[in-house]
């Protein structure tokens, strides 16, 4: 297994651009989220999706958007990028609803806004 | 009050000390609780869950008091290769909602 992959890892963007951060996973998980990571920040939740066709916000939603199509995949959209967004994504995924099934995180995208 | 706090560190320690970090939780009905290990420039990974009669796995002890609301992690016989950044994450209901994160606690194990 794949795990949890994320694509690009690394981009730089100017500010009003738009991009959609990929990620998939390849273990039949159920829940996904979403997460941003800032210097002195911690993880944040952007928005989380409880299986393929369902989606909810996160604790910083505003100028994100999701869509859970297929159970493998939940990208996040960037709609205007701007320089509050540089950071580092983190998707993840768990499988069913059991609060202690693991959560497996994939490797990240560094995104820059310039 | 923040859902999950704890204190940022930085803990320097010496290679062979035993180290606990102490995270707290506001949520009295959170479901599970866990500590995730997160290198630089790496995704967290889980280092293990915290049940209620605690529990240990080789040099890592993790505890639960609900009562007081904190889960700790003990991490004895300190090694340079623990130098990480140690989450602690907390269900606040059900497994179908997030995991809510603290914002880390980092250690340095210095030879």
């Amino acid at each position: 297994n794949a795990g949890v992959t994320q694509t690009p890892k690394f981009q730089v963007l100017k500010t009003g651009q738009s991009m959609t951060l990929q990620c998939a996973q390849d273990m039949n998980h159920e829940y996904m989220s979403w997460y941003r990571q800032d210097p002195g920040m911690g993880l944040r939740l952007i928005h989380y999706s409880v299986g393929a066709g369902i989606t909810d916000q996160g604790e910083v939603p505003n100028g994100y958007n999701v869509s859970r199509s297929t159970t493998e995949d939940f990208p996040l959209r960037l709609l205007s990028a701007a320089p509050s967004q540089t950071s580092v994504y983190f998707c993840a995924s768990k499988s069913g609803t059991s609060a202690y099934n693991e959560q497996f995180f994939g490797p990240g995208t560094r995104l820059t806004v310039l | 009050r923040k859902e999950v706090e704890q204190d940022p560190g930085p803990f320097n320690v010496p290679e062979g000390a035993t180290v606990a970090f102490n995270c707290t939780y506001s949520n009295s009905a959170s479901q599970s609780f866990f500590w995730y290990r997160q290198d630089c420039r790496k995704e967290p990974k889980l280092l293990m869950s915290v049940y209620s009669s605690g529990n240990e796995d080789g040099r890592f002890t993790a505890q639960l008091n609900r009562a007081s609301q904190y889960i700790s992690l003990l991490i004895r016989d300190s090694k340079l290769s623990d130098s990480a950044t140690y989450l602690c994450a907390v269900t606040p209901i059900s497994g179908n909602t997030p995991l809510v994160f603290g914002k880390g606690t980092r250690l340095s194990v210095i030879a």
